[in-house]
């Protein structure tokens, strides 16, 4: 099975910070990866999909880069409607999720 | 508008078999390279993928959780069906399911119902 894992598991940050949480795969995705944003009580939310694709609707402050093995989610300017926990999800291997990134209020 | 609903027993009964279903609409199950998929997410934890049937019936287990899980999709009623036998406390989460997109479209998680919790207790 592929493992997914991300850093940090917690990221403290101001409104207007640039905000960055990388995610790691156990052996080689290519591009089949995506990222997910989660409000407390509610199902997670897909931002990027195949590492750097913005999934309609979402704002361009959210940025995905990388491929193989390391994976990086950009948010280039923190808003107050960002602070939530953050998923990588790997899908070249049936699909493995990342344990989670809360990015909270400094 | 794609949506997804889930829905089953919120309370089980350790040993017992939890049975729950996914409604789905604005989408089929029938169009090539779509799949609905199962995750689930324990109080306070990570997002933990469950099992995905595809648009031709192929599908998919999580390695850890195979022997007890079973899919099946009901395509003219949009409905994906999720069984669980021998249910345990550290099964209580809540459930969600989600359509996985065509792989030519991305191939991601792109709509998710909004899920449903089940706890396990006697």
């Amino acid at each position: 099975d592929i493992q997914m894992t991300q850093s940090p598991s917690t990221l403290s940050a101001s409104v207007g910070d640039r905000v960055t949480i990388t995610c790691r795969a156990s052996q080689t995705i290519s591009s089949w990866l995506a990222w997910y944003q989660q409000k407390p009580g509610k199902a997670p939310k897909l931002l990027i999909y195949k590492a750097s694709s913005l999934e309609s609707g979402v704002p361009s402050r959210f940025s995905g880069s990388g491929s193989g093995t390391e994976f990086t989610l950009t948010i280039s300017s923190l808003q107050p409607d960002d602070f939530a926990t953050y998923y990588c999800q790997q899908y070249n291997s049936y699909w493995t999720f990342g344990q989670g990134t809360k990015v909270e209020i400094k | 508008q794609i949506t997804l609903k889930e829905s089953g027993p919120t309370l089980v009964k350790p040993t017992q078999t939890l049975t729950l279903t996914c409604t789905f609409s604005g989408f089929s199950l029938s169009t090539s390279g779509v799949g609905v998929g199962w995750i689930r997410q324990p109080p306070g934890k990570a997002l933990e993928w469950l099992a995905l049937i595809y648009w031709d019936d192929d599908k998919h287990y999580s390695s850890s959780l195979k022997s007890r899980l079973t899919i099946t999709k009901d395509t003219s009623k949009n409905q994906v069906v999720l069984t669980m036998t021998n249910m345990d406390p550290v099964d209580t989460a809540t459930y969600y399911c989600a359509r996985r997109r065509a792989a030519a479209a991305g191939g991601a998680f792109d709509i998710w119902g909004q899920g449903t919790m089940v706890t396990v207790s006697s």
